[in-house]
């Protein structure tokens, strides 16, 4: 168990739809990141935030969108679906700091399973 | 551009040991990371390397030549629960992010 907590696990809808993926990062870690896999294909970073502002883009899509909160929880929005966005959504935290550097290891959570009907 | 190359698939025997390679261009360089991941489960880390040279970490070592651009992961004494793709990824310069190769699926039979 990594400490990162992500819900739903799974999650089916229909195309058009919106849907909020939520993660939890480990305790006391500030950055957290977003990640899709769909099949076969490798983790495409998609958005980071560290410390409730965002930090750097990915291959986000424009119909995607995040936060991070006070709490250091984080949300990805999708809206509207289409059928191309089925895939894992994997949410990663690591500590974080003020400036990047090695040594900042990503811890993952277990994932959101989206199927887009 | 940047791009990490690994092997899509590798199989080996029970008790043999594997080396999983992997090539990289990127624009900088701040650390290369070894994850494991089992079918539809979350990456797990295995290794981190910034400096040149072998990290062993009990049955998993990585190794890394930062001017050839070249990592491999060395699994010694292979076990049926090694079976999983193993990802090496690539933080750049001035940025948290990584990015992932495809991946190699590690098939280990008896």
């Amino acid at each position: 168990d990594s400490g990162v907590t992500q819900t739903p696990k799974h999650l089916i809808t229909a195309t058009g739809q919106r849907v909020t993926l939520r993660c939890s990062p480990r305790s006391g870690d500030l950055s957290v990141y977003w990640y899709q896999q769909s099949l076969d294909q490798g983790l495409q970073f998609l958005i980071q935030y560290y410390n409730g502002e965002e930090r750097a883009k990915g291959n986000i899509l424009e119909r995607f969108s995040a936060q991070q909160f006070p709490d250091l929880h984080s949300e990805l929005n999708l809206s509207p679906l289409e059928l191309g966005d089925s895939a894992l959504y994997f949410c990663a935290s690591s500590a974080g700091r003020e400036t990047s550097g090695p040594g900042d290891t990503q811890y993952f959570g277990p994932g959101t399973r989206l199927t887009v009907l | 551009g940047q791009n990490i190359d690994q092997p899509t698939e590798m199989t080996a025997t029970e008790g043999a040991i594997v080396q999983i390679n992997c090539t990289y261009q990127t624009s900088g360089f701040n650390g290369l990371f070894w994850y494991q991941q089992h079918a539809g489960e979350a990456p797990t880390f295995l290794s981190y390397n910034v400096l040149d040279g072998l990290e062993e970490k009990g049955r998993f070592s990585s190794f890394l030549s930062r001017s050839k651009g070249y990592s491999y992961l060395l699994l010694k004494e292979l076990q049926m629960k090694d079976s999983a793709s193993y990802l090496c990824a690539v933080r750049g310069d001035n940025t948290d992010k990584l990015i992932f190769g495809t991946g190699t699926r590690l098939q280990v039979f008896p």
